[in-house]
């Protein structure tokens, strides 16, 4: 069947350390998988996206890898601040237009 | 400019009752989808709109279930005679294309908070 899997457990890193995400992916061929932030009580924002030919991709103190042999994803927060805390989510799309989300993340990073 | 907005945003029913869940999309985008987020689970798609195409409805889980579309902008989710695992988050997202262009971010509305009792 088709999974994906999320770190299971919270990450609680120090202020200025990186934080590192992976998503771990079975049964699927994503073309691509896109990196989303959620703060509670709110809806995911989007935040990265990176095709199956891209091993890696950087915005800000975001950085993405995508292995497809593996069939992981790994995201980086370089230098993270307090304002970082939040779930982050990966989701991959196959080649239509449905995401398949993982449960998430969830990053404290403290002062 | 607005996001996407959803209404309520919070709605308490009894087991057995209907309700209607409203999504208004951004201004323009012809793609609108529906996902149910239960504590610890990674967001379900229900259902997808495209234009004046017939919807996904793959990911409703039951009958009870329906959502339409009208003049291509504002969505209403229904649930028919609710249940206590009904109980979720929905939300909502639009995006600019639909299709092979899917790669366009979507965007997510607040969500509305589905408790069943």
């Amino acid at each position: 069947s088709q999974k994906i899997e999320q770190n299971s457990e919270a990450l609680n890193i120090q202020e200025g350390k990186t934080a590192t995400l992976t998503c771990n992916y079975t049964n699927y061929s994503p073309a691509y998988l896109q990196w989303y932030r959620q703060d509670p009580g709110r809806g995911p924002v989007f935040l990265l996206l990176i095709r199956e030919n891209e091993k890696e991709k950087r915005k800000e103190r975001l950085k993405v890898t995508f292995d497809t042999t593996l069939k992981q994803s790994l995201f980086h927060i370089t230098a993270s601040q307090p304002a970082d805390s939040a779930t982050y989510l990966c989701a991959l799309v196959p080649n239509d237009y449905k995401l398949s989300f993982g449960a998430g993340t969830t990053v404290t990073v403290r002062a | 400019g607005a996001g996407v907005s959803q209404s309520p945003s919070n709605k308490v029913t009894e087991k057995g009752k209907d309700v209607e869940l409203r999504c208004d999309p951004i201004s323009g985008h012809t793609a609108l989808y529906w996902y149910r987020q239960s504590l610890g689970q990674g967001l379900e798609f229900l259902i997808y709109f495209q234009g004046n195409s017939a919807p996904d409805k793959s990911g409703l889980p039951s009958d009870r279930f329906s959502a339409e579309r009208t003049g291509g902008s504002v969505s209403t989710l229904t649930i028919q005679r609710t249940q206590q695992e009904d109980s979720a988050v929905y939300l909502c997202a639009s995006s600019p294309a639909g299709g092979f262009s899917s790669y366009n971010e979507q965007f997510f509305g607040p969500g509305t908070r589905l408790t069943v009792l």
